[in-house]
Parts: C-alpha cells; structure tokens; sequence
C-alpha cells in the first residue's frame, strides 16, 4: 500500500503530557498537510509542507504546537502539555506537483484523547 | 474571508433514490478551486472531485455528478440511484489562490443510504 500513513492510530494521553505524531506521505509527493477534525465538524488546517520547509501556519497552532518534515518526507507533529481540548482527530494529507491547488490524498488519521 | 456552508446536517434515503448534497462557498478571490471529499465510516477521507472557477462545466463521473454555479456560489453533487455503499459524510472545500495552501471545509452532510 503506497497511500499515506499514519502512527499510531490511537493515543490516549492525560492532561499535561506530550505526544507526537507521524505522518509518511505518498513517497512522490512534495506537499504534506495537517489537519485537525473534531467530532461532527470538517478538517481544520493547521500547517502546510512544501519539502522541509514550513511554509503557512495557522493561527490555530497554538505554542504547544509543533511540526517538523527534516528531510521533506515523513512529518512529526508534537503537542506539549495536552489540554482536553487538545482531543481530535490529526489528519495527514499530501499532495504533489506544483500546481496550486492539486487534490490532497489523506491518511487515516491519529485519534488523540486528552483525559 | 473564506467559508464554505453545507446546510444539509444529514439525508437520510433510501436504496435507488437519487440525492443531491448542497454546497454554498463564500470567497473575494476571482481564482479559487472547490473540492468534494468522502469520508466513510472508516474514517479515511477519499477525494471525488476537484473544480477551478474558471470552468463552470458540470461533470458527470458514473453515478456523481456536479453542478457548478458561479452565480450562486454552489457547487452541489447528485448522487442518482444511490446504494448503500453511499453511506458516508461528504465534505465540500474550497480554497482561493490568496489564502496559499489553506484549504476551508465545509461541516460536512451525513448521507445514510437504506437499504
């Protein structure tokens, strides 16, 4: 299977404590998104990849946030200090070419519960 | 300001019936790209379609097709003769060539198809 992945698939976590997720985009791909998507609403951007570069962030990424693509193929996203609020779904997309608008293919995701 | 508005919370139908999904976008951009996604019970985000505004041609794709109006600000998808397979939440999304790579979904419509 060559779509995107995502690790873990599950995290429960309790307040205060850090977690980081994974992503590996399609391997031709030079794009790579996060997302965030809570119960009954649509995907929420957060931050955009285009190689190793961070190039948009959105305002939702709060200072706990971070994400990191070092070698411009998989992407780490980390949460310090986990609020409840924190609990979601993070979805991973990615994309390729350098048109500016090309569909998105999507992980699975990683459901994080903050208790 | 972009934001995409998707009425229909959830349909509910039943098998063969034909159903139409609504989307209503909002955006100053005269360049933009509109999107439709399938999410279904598992959870991975599968993507239908993807329309720039300079092409105001309907589409049609087997059972799925697309209207694409720019005087409405709709882009809406029918489904004829549904089946159950159907069943899933349909995002629409929008993004605009001034808002870089954020892309805005809509909240999404629950589709239940009855057997």
């Amino acid at each position: 299977d060559t779509g995107v992945s995502q690790d873990p698939r599950h995290k429960i976590t309790k307040r205060g404590q850090n977690v980081t997720f994974r992503c590996d985009p399609i391997s031709e791909h030079n794009r790579l998104y996060w997302y965030r998507q809570t119960l009954g609403q649509g995907p929420e951007f957060l931050t955009y990849f285009q190689n190793e570069a961070q190039l948009e962030k959105s305002r939702l990424l709060s200072d706990r946030f971070s994400a990191e693509r070092p070698k411009g193929s998989f992407s780490t996203l980390e949460i310090q200090r986990t609020e409840q609020g924190d609990s979601a779904m993070y979805l991973c997309a990615s994309s390729s070419g350098t048109g500016l608008s090309n569909e998105q293919f999507f992980g699975p995701g990683t459901r994080l519960t903050v208790l | 300001a972009q934001k995409v508005t998707q009425a229909q919370t959830e349909i509910s139908v039943v098998e063969k019936e034909d159903v139409t999904l609504d989307c209503v976008y909002e955006t100053r951009d005269t360049t933009y790209y509109l999107f439709w996604y399938k999410q279904p019970p598992s959870g991975e985000l599968v993507f239908l379609i993807r329309r720039n505004s300079f092409d105001e041609q309907n589409e049609i794709s087997g059972r799925y097709s697309w209207n694409f109006q720019k005087s409405t600000s709709s882009f809406n998808f029918t489904i004829t003769a549904s089946q159950v397979v159907d069943s899933a939440v349909y995002f629409c999304a929008l993004k605009s060539d001034n808002y870089g790579q954020n892309f805005v979904f809509g909240p999404g419509t629950r589709l239940s198809v009855l057997p």
